[in-house]
């Protein structure tokens, strides 16, 4: 079954704690993402990769720290989380768009609820 | 860059009855794609329906349709025959036609829908 799992999907910590979410993929899509998702903002992107050891910032990435060593996986990393990363983070994934071809949907995990007191 | 607005925060409606959810968005660009996404209490995003923006015909899946206006920037979703499982929040989302930032979708903030049986 295509799917793209996350864990932990429920996340208490502390301000300052080193923490890691895991992405993993099995479509053997080129791009990732990972995304947040605040009340009343929707989803933002927080950063990409289009492939393996090929990352960029999104939208709101102060504060995170990605890495892409394999094709399938693309790890979150809050080195010293603070109290405003408290959301509901989603990764993504998609194959490439080719010039003319369809539109290549998002494939979303199932999200972790990340609480940082 | 791009930005996608939804106006109404919350809707409600009746088992059986049809609502229409507003979505609004702006950008330079001629081509690209438009979603919507469904999210609901699992969390789960969900993709409702996709519309090109190079087709002038509107996009139909089942009990959900879209109002595309190009001219306008407007892209309304209807749902028909509203059940208790069309309960969510729903998002309005844009990509660029060849995808940047590993096809990164620009989301708006939200609408919840309730379903009164």
């Amino acid at each position: 079954e295509a799917q793209v799992t996350q864990n932990p999907r429920y996340l208490i910590t502390v301000t300052g704690k080193k923490l890691t979410v895991t992405c993993s993929q099995n479509m053997n899509h080129e791009y990732m993402s990972w995304y947040r998702q605040d009340p009343g903002l929707g989803l933002r992107q927080i950063y990409y990769s289009m492939n393996v050891e090929v990352t960029d910032k999104g939208d709101v990435p102060e504060g995170y720290k990605v890495s892409r060593k394999e094709k399938r996986n693309f790890p979150l990393i809050l080195e010293s989380p603070s109290p405003n990363q408290t959301s509901l983070y989603f990764c993504a994934s998609s194959g490439r768009v080719q010039a003319g071809g369809s539109s290549y949907e998002q494939y979303f995990g199932p999200g972790t609820r990340l609480t940082v007191t | 860059a791009q930005t996608v607005t939804q106006s109404q925060p919350e809707m409600s409606v009746q088992e059986a009855e049809t609502v229409t959810l507003s979505c609004t968005y702006d950008t330079s660009e001629s081509d690209y794609y438009l979603f919507w996404y469904k999210q609901p209490p699992s969390r789960q995003m969900i993709l409702v329906i996709r519309q090109e923006a190079y087709k002038q015909q509107n996009a139909t899946e089942n009990r959900f349709s879209v109002n595309f206006q190009k001219a306008a920037k407007s892209f309304s979703l209807k749902i028909s025959d509203s059940q208790l499982g069309d309960a969510a929040m729903y998002f309005c989302a844009y990509r660029r036609e060849y995808g940047n930032a590993g096809n990164m979708l620009t989301f708006g903030g939200g609408t919840r829908l309730m379903v009164k049986p």
